[in-house]
């Protein structure tokens, strides 16, 4: 499948501060999925997203399906140390019905 | 969510020997479930897609008669590393997708295979 291009690769940053991460894709996606990855878990659902423009909130999560279809971001406010982990992005393309992965962006909270 | 079951979330095989690995769908019908690897600070590399009933589809450079995938019924299916060598040590993923709700995807906790 097709990679998405997520950025950034890593983040460090302190407890309380707001945290945002992007992904890109060459070709048109009709769905951006959000998923959490602590160590030696499977990746777990955060927000799923189906149209563009659309903007879905998790509790301090927020995520956004760009209006060219192309991009998405999700943005995670006043952040804790529970929320280290590894983020993918994810999304289905008009060609195919297997999802394809950003390489994750590594996000670790001091408190 | 969707509850997703993978079985056993770590084995520990001798080299030339085959391990068997479940995926689950406990509480949904999986029409299709895709077969995950993962290696360390890396993303999911896709393997291979099953859709229950008929032969999975592997992807390029995936060796399908080493990692033997079987979707027998509607909630399970296996991965089965053949002849095992310690380069297949890695951690395996399944995911499942909603007969339903099938544009979210659903993973198991992963399975960690340390082949010596």
């Amino acid at each position: 499948g097709q990679q998405l291009n997520q950025s950034p690769q890593s983040m460090f940053i302190q407890e309380g501060e707001d945290v945002s991460m992007n992904c890109t894709s060459s070709s048109i996606f009709n769905t951006w999925l959000w998923y959490k990855q602590d160590p030696g878990e499977g990746p777990v659902l955060l927000i799923a997203l189906y149209k563009a423009g659309e903007l879905t909130s998790n509790g301090r999560l927020t995520a956004q399906f760009g209006i060219t279809r192309k991009d998405s971001f999700l943005n995670i406010s006043a952040s804790i140390p529970s929320d280290v982990g590894i983020y993918f992005c994810a999304g289905y393309s008009n060609s195919g019905y297997a999802l394809n992965f950003g390489k994750g962006t590594s996000l670790l909270v001091t408190p | 969510g969707a509850v997703v079951s993978q079985h056993p979330s770590r084995v520990i095989c001798k080299s030339g020997t085959s391990v068997k690995i479940e995926c689950r769908s406990l509480d949904f019908q999986a029409t299709t479930m895709f077969w995950y690897r993962q290696f360390p600070k890396k993303s999911l590399m896709l393997m291979a897609t099953s859709n229950e009933g008929s032969k999975a589809t592997y992807e390029q450079g995936v060796e399908k008669d080493k990692f033997l995938i079987n979707h027998a019924s509607l909630t399970l299916s296996t991965l089965t590393v053949t002849s095992a060598h310690p380069e297949d040590s890695s951690f395996y993923i399944c995911s499942a997708l909603s007969a339903v709700m099938n544009t979210e995807a659903f993973f198991g906790q992963g399975t960690r295979l340390t082949v010596v």
